[in-house]
């Protein structure tokens, strides 16, 4: 059972728009949702998380809006640029377990 | 500051083999995951431990163990490999288990 459904899993985009990438998830226990980036031959790393106390949290280019009413949560990336292309995955925690659960990921291009 | 350290970087087994790989956390992290990537499952958390003690554990078969040192360095282990095992093999590390985490490069096994 897939518990942080993502989509789409790629995505083109041109030089200077906006990059969506959206996240559903179905355990009510979930309280952090921090999304991750990865370039090839690396690791993910951290790009920006939020908890449900807010709809909404921006960083730079980089912002999450959060939907806690429908579960679901999506990143929006702001005048994308080629440096930008990568994996993009979404995940999960509750604060019991702080297990992650991941989303499949996004394959993200950015064409200059 | 030195990012995590995975070795080796690539690995290539036969089935039914048992492999070890090792984890070099940050100084001064004493936390430790570790996490299997496929194109199939995505990014699935294996176990983490903390102070040389396991405190979660994945859905994953006791084929899949590890251990801490008191140095905070990692190793997992995998006995009696299958051909679904094969994948990067991701560790992150971090101060504790409500800080971010910062994952290293993987080490990429196949099993043939």
């Amino acid at each position: 059972q897939q518990q942080v459904k993502q989509s789409p899993q790629s995505l083109i985009v041109q030089k200077g728009g906006i990059s969506i990438i959206n996240c559903a998830y179905e355990n009510t226990a979930f309280d952090y949702f921090p999304w991750y980036q990865q370039f090839p031959g690396k690791g993910p790393a951290l790009l920006i998380a939020i908890r449900p106390d807010v709809s909404e949290k921006k960083e730079g280019r980089f912002t999450i809006s959060f939907n806690k009413s429908a579960k679901q949560f999506s990143l929006h990336i702001m005048d994308s640029q080629p440096g930008d292309s990568a994996t993009y995955f979404c995940a999960a925690e509750s604060g019991g377990s702080y297990i992650p659960t991941f989303g499949r990921g996004t394959s993200l291009i950015v064409h200059p | 500051k030195a990012g995590v350290t995975q070795t080796p970087r690539y690995l290539i087994k036969t089935r039914g083999q048992q492999v070890t790989l090792s984890c070099s956390p940050i100084s001064g992290h004493r936390s430790v995951s570790w996490y299997q990537q496929t194109p199939g499952q995505g990014l699935q958390f294996l176990f983490e431990y903390f102070s040389e003690t396991q405190r979660n554990k994945g859905n994953f078969p006791g084929r899949f163990s590890g251990r801490q040192f008191s140095n905070s360095r990692s190793e997992m282990n995998v006995s009696t490999l299958e051909l679904g095992d094969s994948a990067l093999y991701l560790c992150a590390s971090s101060l504790g288990q409500h800080n971010e985490q910062f994952f290293g490069p993987g080490t990429r096994l196949t099993v043939l």
